[in-house]
C-alpha cells in the first residue's frame, strides 16, 4: 500500500501544453505539499495545503495551479509548460505542520 | 538568509570506510531536523529525525545524527558505509517559529562508495 501515491511518474510534453499531475495520501494527514527538485538535485517547496487550504504558496509562477478537492488529494495543474519546467515534482504529506514529511515517488516531467 | 548548508557536495569513500555529513542552519529558536536519503531514481526517504531529547539520534541502515545546539549542526554519521549506501543526502530543518513551518532543505550531498 503506497502511503502518498502521485501520477503520473513520467510525462514528457511539448513546450506550451498543459499537464496534470495527481496526487493522493492515504495516511489521514491533514498537510500536503508540492516540492520542485531541479536538475542539479535542490528541492524547494512550492505549495502547502492544510485539510484544503492554501497555507504556502512560495513565488511560484500562476502558470502552476494547485488543486485540493480534499485533505486526501492535491493536485498540480501546469500551463503553458516552458523547458525551465523539467524537473521531478514531489507529492508529499504529513500529520500537521512541523511534522514528519512523507515523500511520494516524484513525478519526471519533461518538457520538450 | 536564512538557510541549510551542506558543506560537502560529493563524497567518495571505499566501503567500511566511516563517514560523516555536515549540516548547519542559520535559523534560530526551536527547529525540528531531518536527514533524508535519495538513492538513484528513487523518492526520498527518512533516515532519521530529531525534535526533542537526546540529541543523539539513530536511524535507519545504521546512521545516526547528532544535534549540537550551540553550533546549529545536525551531522549524519555513519561507522562503516556499504555499497548500498550510494545515494544522495539531504538534511532538512523546520523552524517551529515561524507563521508556516515548512521544510527547507539543503542542497545535498552526493555520496559514492565504492566496493
Amino acid at each position: 500500500d503506497t502511503a502518498v501515491s502521485q501520477t503520473p511518474k513520467y510525462l514528457v510534453t511539448q513546450m506550451g501544453n498543459d499537464k496534470s499531475i495527481k496526487c493522493e495520501q492515504n495516511l489521514g494527514h491533514d498537510t500536503m505539499y508540492w516540492y520542485k527538485q531541479d536538475s542539479k538535485k535542490f528541492l524547494k517547496i512550492m505549495f502547502s495545503y492544510n485539510n484544503k487550504e492554501l497555507i504556502i504558496n512560495e513565488t511560484v509562477p500562476n502558470r502552476f495551479s494547485p488543486k485540493s478537492p480534499d485533505k486526501a488529494h492535491l493536485n498540480l495543474h501546469i500551463n503553458s509548460l516552458e523547458l525551465g519546467d523539467s524537473a521531478v515534482y514531489f507529492c508529499a504529506s504529513s500529520q500537521d505542520q512541523g511534522d514528519t514529511i512523507y515523500f511520494g515517488e516524484g513525478s519526471w516531467l519533461t518538457v520538450v | 538568509a536564512q538557510s541549510v548548508s551542506q558543506h560537502n557536495h560529493h563524497v567518495i569513500l571505499s566501503e567500511a570506510a566511516s563517514l560523516e555529513l555536515g549540516c548547519n542552519y542559520s535559523y534560530g529558536g526551536t527547529v525540528n531536523l531531518f536527514w533524508y536519503v535519495q538513492y538513484p531514481g528513487q523518492h526520498l526517504q527518512l533516515l532519521l529525525k530529531y525534535f526533542s531529547g537526546d540529541p543523539l539520534v539513530k536511524g535507519i541502515k545504521g546512521f545516526e545524527a547528532e544535534f549540537i545546539k550551540s553550533k546549529f549542526s545536525f551531522n549524519l554519521r555513519k561507522p562503516s558505509v556499504q555499497w548500498s549506501d550510494t545515494a544522495e543526502y539531504f538534511c532538512a530543518v523546520i523552524p517551529l517559529n515561524t507563521g508556516f513551518q515548512k521544510l527547507v532543505f539543503g542542497t545535498g550531498t552526493r555520496l559514492l562508495v565504492s566496493p
